[in-house]
C-alpha cells in the first residue's frame, strides 16, 4: 500500500542505548518530517527536511539527529536515549513544503519507552 | 508566541447528532488550516482544509468554518457515527513558517 512506513512499530531502551527509527514514503513527495506525542499534548515538530539533501531543526530537536538518506528515506536518530524521550514518534510527507494542498500523509507512528 | 489550541477536551455526543469541535489559533498571520483525525493506536489523517481567504468548506459529511476576526476554526461533522469516534486535531500554518503546527486535540465519544 502507498503511503509512509515506520520501523519499529515497538521499541525499549535503556537509558544511554542509542538506536535509529527509520521512515520510508513510496508517494515522491519532497517534504519529510518527524514530529513526537506526548499524552495530552499536541504534535511537536522535531525536525524536517523541505526536500532531498536539506534538513532544519524544528521545535523540540535536542537529543536527536536525522539524516534525509534520499527523497524516499528520512530517519531520525536518538544518540543517548533519556526517559524524557519516552513517547509516541510520527514520521510524516508531504508534496508540498508546509503541507500546503492536502496536508501531510503520516506513518503509523513509533512507540518508544526509554527505562 | 503562537498557539493552536481547542476549547473542550473531551466531547461526548449521541449518534445522529451532529458535532462541532472548536480550535483557537493566535497567530494572525496563519493562512493554511487542517483538520486531522486520529484513530487509537494509528496516525494522524487528513480529512480537510481551509485556506484564509476562504470562510467555509464542505466535505463529505464534514464542514470546517474559518472565522478571521476571532481566530477561530471549528470542524462540524453532521449526523455522528460510531466511526468518529478519535482525537481530532486542528492544525495551521502561514507562508514562510516551517511546517505545520498542532493542537492538543479533542476526544469527540460517539454513544450509541
Amino acid at each position: 500500500n502507498a503511503g509512509v512506513t515506520q520501523t519499529p512499530k515497538f521499541q525499549v531502551l535503556k537509558t544511554g542505548q542509542s538506536m535509529t527509527l527509520q521512515c520510508a514514503q513510496d508517494m515522491n513527495h519532497n517534504s519529510m518530517y518527524w514530529y513526537r506525542q506526548d499524552p495530552g499534548m499536541g504534535l511537536r515538530l522535531i525536525y524536517y527536511s523541505a526536500s532531498e539533501g536539506t534538513t532544519d531543526k524544528g521545535e523540540v530537536p535536542n537529543g536527536y539527529n536525522v539524516s534525509r538518506l534520499n527523497k524516499r528515506e528520512f530517519s531520525l536518530r536518538l544518540e543517548s536515549a533519556a526517559p524524557s524521550q519516552t513517547s509516541v514518534y510520527f514520521c510524516a510527507s508531504s508534496a508540498r513544503r508546509q503541507g500546503r494542498g492536502g496536508g501531510y500523509t503520516f506513518g503509523s507512528g513509533t512507540r518508544l519507552t526509554v527505562v | 508566541g503562537e498557539s493552536v489550541g481547542l476549547h473542550l477536551p473531551t466531547l461526548s455526543v449521541q449518534e445522529g447528532d451532529n458535532s462541532i469541535i472548536n480550535c483557537a489559533y493566535s497567530n494572525s498571520a496563519s493562512d493554511y488550516f487542517i483538520w486531522y483525525k486520529q484513530e487509537s493506536g494509528k496516525g494522524p489523517q487528513f480529512i480537510i482544509d481551509i485556506r484564509s481567504n476562504m470562510d467555509k468548506r464542505q466535505g463529505q459529511r464534514v464542514t470546517v468554518l474559518l472565522n478571521k476576526t476571532v481566530k477561530h476554526l471549528s470542524l462540524q461533522i453532521a449526523a455522528t457515527q460510531p466511526g468518529d469516534s478519535a482525537v481530532y486535531f486542528c492544525a495551521e500554518s502561514y507562508t514562510g513558517r516551517r511546517a505545520l503546527t498542532f493542537g492538543s486535540g479533542t476526544r469527540l465519544q460517539v454513544q450509541p
